[in-house]
């Protein structure tokens, strides 16, 4: 079964710091996708990156990269220069062929003023 | 509609009673994704809509969970003799095709959040 892992419970960090958030995975698969959501308190969950497994370039959309290290199943995001709005839940996301997204228990990130 | 639209955006009800959780996905979309987030965790699978049907329903946790789409668009679920353990928010989530990630996204509605005292 997949699953996956999310270590930092709770972050903290002033604001237009750079942060880093893990996350790490199991699975057998081969071909699969990760992604990092945005939860904020509207409860609304937000894509914010993609990563196909079987592409080796890590995605980046604007202020947010990824680091994908497949062989270590790992999945990391950074967020650089953070804003005030960036205050969220945020989770590592797993999906195979089958369509079911798998979360991990999220890390509640604060940007300070 | 704009996004996915999910109706009420808060439910609370009594151990034992009948609920129904409301979603309306984004106009076309063909794909229809119900999750649980139970409070402090991610949201866990519990049923997928290709069209009408039931593609994957194997996240209900009992037979007491139900979901439809009669019409391909609008999906409720239905929970029957609520119990405590059922409170948690109700996420729903629609795709264009639902032919995995390659192809699309799932965007997510707001969630109705159901308390059973």
């Amino acid at each position: 079964a997949q699953t996956v892992t999310q270590s930092q419970p709770e972050m903290s960090v002033q604001e237009a710091e750079t942060v880093t958030l893990s996350c790490t995975y199991d699975t057998s698969e081969n071909n699969y996708y990760l992604f990092w959501y945005k939860q904020p308190p509207s409860r609304q969950m937000i894509l914010v990156i993609r990563q196909e497994a079987y592409k080796q370039q890590n995605a980046t959309e604007n202020r947010f990269s990824v680091n994908f290290q497949k062989a270590a199943k790992s999945f990391s995001l950074k967020i650089s220069d953070s804003q005030l709005g960036d205050t969220a839940m945020y989770f590592c996301a797993f999906m195979n062929r089958d369509d079911k997204i798998i979360f991990g228990k999220g890390t509640r990130l604060h940007i300070l003023p | 509609g704009a996004g996915v639209s999910q109706t009420p955006s808060n439910k609370v009800t009594e151990k034992g009673k009948y609920v129904e959780l409301r979603c309306d996905p984004i106009s076309g979309h063909t794909a229809l994704y119900w999750y649980r987030q139970s409070l402090g965790q991610g949201p866990e699978f519990l049923i997928y809509f290709q069209g009408t049907g039931a593609a994957d329903d194997s996240g209900l946790p009992n037979d007491r969970f139900f979901a439809v789409r009669p019409e391909g668009s609008v999906s409720t679920l239905k929970i029957q003799r609520t119990e405590r353990g059922d409170s948690a928010v109700y996420l729903c989530a629609s795709s264009l095709f639902g032919q995995g990630p390659s192809t699309d996204t799932q965007y997510f509605g707001p969630g109705t959040r159901l308390t059973v005292l």
